[in-house]
């Protein structure tokens, strides 16, 4: 089992453009959360993704947002991206039983630098 | 809204020496507490959560919910448990956001 896996691990963007991230979760698990963590910081919160549908929401614009496919997988989208959005994007996965207490496994990564 | 902190960005301990990580959070009910550790090129992982009250690596945290503290420790310091160390919690039941702190480097110097 490779674990979560996300694409690309760097990334170099525009001010002003458009950004899709993705990440395969773990085998097993059906819930997929995103979180983004800036230079010296702690991870934050996005949003989560459960039954192909968004569960819960950080506090970040609506410019922030996702999707969850049938095989589990998902992916974020970032418009208009400004030079503030760039930092470390996480993804992490658990199966979904309800139980908050359940292990979140992390992948790698992106790196996402704006310019 | 819930809040974790972390005091210290770095700390610098000597191998065998005692360890003690703080943590306090902030929040009206009774959150989950864990901590997460990532070692140097690998990625985010659980090191432990205070519902499961158990040890790993050596490693223990004790919720104190008078203090709202859960502060990670660990007798004797080794070199590989240098890593940056976050504390984290999630706050109700069903949710699975995770708050974390700003993190902890821990430096074990030979």
């Amino acid at each position: 089992d490779a674990g979560v896996t996300q694409s690309p691990t760097h990334l170099i963007k525009t001010r002003g453009q458009q950004v899709t991230l993705r990440c395969s979760p773990k085998s097993g698990h059906d819930t997929v959360s995103w979180y983004q963590q800036a230079l010296g910081q702690g991870p934050q919160f996005i949003f989560q993704y459960y039954e192909e549908e968004e569960r819960q929401r950080g506090n970040f614009p609506d410019r922030f947002s996702g999707h969850q496919f049938p095989n589990y997988s998902s992916e974020l989208n970032v418009n208009a991206l400004l030079l503030g959005d760039s930092a470390l994007y996480l993804c992490a996965s658990r199966p979904g039983t309800g139980l908050f207490s359940t292990e979140a496994f992390f992948g790698q990564g992106t790196r996402l630098t704006v310019v | 809204a819930q809040r974790v902190t972390q005091p210290e960005k770095l700390l610098s301990v000597f191998k065998g020496a005692p360890v003690e990580l703080k943590c306090n959070y902030s929040y009206s009910g009774s959150p989950e507490l864990f901590w997460y550790v990532q070692y140097s090129r690998q990625r985010l992982q659980l090191l432990l959560r205070h519902i499961s009250r158990e040890s790993i690596k050596g490693f223990t945290a004790d919720l104190n919910k008078g203090e709202t503290s859960f502060h990670l420790k660990k007798p004797f310091a080794q070199e590989e448990d240098s890593a940056m160390y976050y504390c984290a919690l999630v706050a109700r039941a069903g949710s699975y956001q995770l708050t974390f702190g700003k993190g902890t480097k821990l430096s074990v110097i030979p």
